[in-house]
């Protein structure tokens, strides 16, 4: 099993609907989660992170996390053609100092 | 603060070529990493340093080496450089101090091998 996986592919939505990511974990200690944006030919920059169980609100952006059913999404609400990138989902490994990425859900919104 | 700087931006490497890809911080961090992103993927980790004079390997370690002689500084070496080895190449650091846990990543690193 993937340390992370983001299953779905390149997500097209229309400007001003939710555009809606979801991520998997297998690491059951996992305490950090962290979502991640990356424009094309670009580094990636840290958007949310996300610590306890519930949503996160950071103006556009809303991070769920699920511990028992260790899943964590990220919904953008509004969304703005400056929205399109990949977004990359990483859970920060306890015992060990680094993060597991998952591939990436390319979102492309559409004016 | 300049953050995290990497240079060169592009690379074009022969087979069995060697090179030093640089990346240096400037927010004291102590925890420094280096990925490789390949068309698709996420990133998968090579070494990364917990610290001045402290190494490890992360998932893909093969056919690279790093050194770590100060806080600033962590370079990547490819000895042998190999077609697979072609890909973007990520240095990050990252802030563990205040819970924030934030890893700044540089501009990265664009590698061909022909």
């Amino acid at each position: 099993q993937k340390e992370v996986e983001q299953n779905s592919g390149p997500l097209s939505v229309p400007e001003g609907a939710i555009a809606s990511l979801n991520c998997t974990y297998s690491d059951r200690v996992s305490q950090s989660f962290f979502w991640y944006r990356q424009y094309s030919g670009k580094s990636p920059e840290l958007i949310m992170s996300i610590y306890s169980n519930g949503d996160k609100e950071d103006g556009r952006f809303t991070a769920q996390l699920n511990k028992a059913s260790q899943y964590v999404s990220l919904l953008i609400r509004d969304s703005q053609p400056s929205d399109s990138a990949t977004y990359l989902c990483a859970v920060k490994l306890e015992g060990n100092n680094r993060l597991a990425f998952g591939k990436g859900n390319q979102v492309v919104v559409i004016p | 603060n300049a953050g995290v700087t990497q240079t060169p931006k592009f690379r074009i490497l022969k087979i069995g070529q060697s090179m030093t890809l640089q990346c240096t911080q400037d927010m004291n961090h102590n925890y420094m990493y280096w990925y490789r992103q390949d068309p698709g993927m996420g990133l998968k980790l090579i070494y990364y340093s917990v610290g001045a004079g402290i190494t490890d390997k992360g998932e893909v370690p093969n056919g690279y080496n790093v050194s770590r002689s100060t806080t600033e500084d962590f370079p990547l070496r490819l000895e042998l450089a190999a077609p697979s080895q072609t890909s973007v190449y990520f240095c990050a650091s990252r802030d563990n101090q205040g819970g924030t846990d934030t890893q700044y990543f540089g501009p990265g690193t664009r590698l061909t091998v022909l």
